[in-house]
Formats: C-alpha cells, sequence, structure tokens
C-alpha cells in the first residue's frame, strides 16, 4: 500500500493567496484527519472526516479555511485567502476506524505564506 | 487544560542509557493509547499501542495507569537512531489528541 498521500510537499505563496491541499487516504480506512503542526501549539487536530462526512470542525481556526472529501479516496483544505500565521506543517491522516484506531500521517505540506 | 500534557525534554542521555517518559492524559473516557515517534521534519509514526497490561516491544515497554490516568514509556539500551521527538496519543471515540511531544537526544 503506498500509504497517505500528501501533495503538494512545499507550498510557498504570498498572503492574500488562495492555497489548496491534498489527501489521498489509505484505501479502505473509514477515517480522515486533516491536522497543523507548528513550533508553538504542537499537533492540532483542525477537522475530521467518517465516510467521507464531516464529524468534527471544531478546530478549524476561522472561516478561511474549509475542507472537503468528495469521495473516500480523495480530500482537500483550502485556506482563502492565505495569511502568514497560517504558515505551518500541514498533515493528512487516515484511520481504519471499526476499533483499529491506529492513525497513519501523509509526509506532510510545509507551507510558507508570505 | 490540555488533553494530554507531556514534560517537553530535552532528554538528553548517552548510547546505552535507559530513559523514561510520562505523560497525563485529562479525560477518563479515552479509550486507547499509543506512543507516536517524529523524526525532525517527518510525519508522525506509530511506535506502539499501550495496554492496561503494559506490553513490551524489544526495548520498548509501554505502561498504562488508567486510575491515575498517566502513559509510560521505558527505552532500555538507547541508541543514537533513538534520538527523535516521543508523542503520547490518547483516542476517544475515534478523535486522536496529541501531547506536545518529549525530546530525546541520545550522545555517543
Amino acid at each position: 500500500d503506498a500509504g497517505v498521500i500528501q501533495s503538494p510537499r512545499h507550498e510557498v505563496t504570498e498572503m492574500g493567496q488562495e492555497v489548496t491541499l491534498r489527501c489521498k487516504p489509505i484505501s479502505g480506512h473509514d477515517y480522515l484527519f486533516w491536522y497543523r503542526q507548528t513550533m508553538m501549539r504542537g499537533l492540532e487536530l483542525l477537522i475530521y472526516f467518517n465516510n467521507n462526512v464531516p464529524i468534527d470542525d471544531s478546530g478549524m481556526p476561522e472561516d478561511r479555511f474549509s475542507a472537503k472529501m468528495p469521495n473516500a479516496s480523495f480530500s482537500t483544505l483550502k485556506i482563502q485567502p492565505s495569511e502568514p500565521r497560517d504558515s505551518a506543517v500541514y498533515f493528512c491522516a487516515s484511520s481504519p476506524g471499526q476499533g483499529r484506531e491506529k492513525l497513519f500521517f501523509g509526509s506532510g505540506t510545509q507551507l510558507s505564506v508570505l | 487544560r490540555k488533553e494530554v500534557e507531556q514534560d517537553p525534554g530535552p532528554f538528553n542521555v548517552p548510547e546505552g542509557a535507559t530513559v523514561a517518559f510520562n505523560c497525563t492524559y485529562s479525560n477518563s473516557a479515552s479509550q486507547s493509547f499509543f506512543w507516536y515517534r517524529q523524526d525532525c521534519r517527518k510525519e508522525p509514526k506509530l511506535l506502539m499501542s499501550v495496554y492496561s497490561s503494559g506490553n513490551e516491544d524489544g526495548r520498548f515497554t509501554a505502561q498504562l495507569n488508567r486510575a491515575s490516568q498517566y502513559i509510560s514509556l521505558l527505552i532500555r539500551d538507547s541508541k543514537l537512531s533513538d534520538s527523535a521527538t516521543y508523542l503520547c496519543v490518547v483516542n476517544r471515540f475515534n478523535k486522536f489528541y496529541f501531547g506536545s511531544g518529549t525530546k530525546l537526544n541520545v550522545k555517543p
């Protein structure tokens, strides 16, 4: 299995631009999570999906952030407009669920907003 | 109060030393427990699950104390390659909560 696949690996953009991060979970996993990691705040859960349905988006910082999962093999996290404080590593992770809760991470997207 | 609390370290130990990390969790309804390892600029990776009876995987031993709501990780005969950040993780109703991590530096 290829594991969780994220793209791009690195994104550098200017303040005010739209940023879209992409994730392909492991096939057969029912849960998909988006995390953000910074030195100051550690790993923060932004949103998670179960069977493509958003379950908890209480960690999404504000309306500039949105996430979708149109099908079982693809999810996006969008930031519009981006701000310098959004600079962080964004991880996507998936989990089988159904009592097998182990979490598997993608390699992350390093986002820099100038 | 944070869901999961860990000592950030760093723990600086010589090769061959035994080192122990603890973490505490705040919600007694937490259901499953894990240690993850994260190398610099990499994604977290599962090191081991933690069971109430305690479990061992080679040089690594994990313990769970539900009454006191703490989790421990013991590393014996530490290697240079053990240098990393160790993240304590709890799961409750399919939601994973991460500690901020404990940094370990193993020196030659």
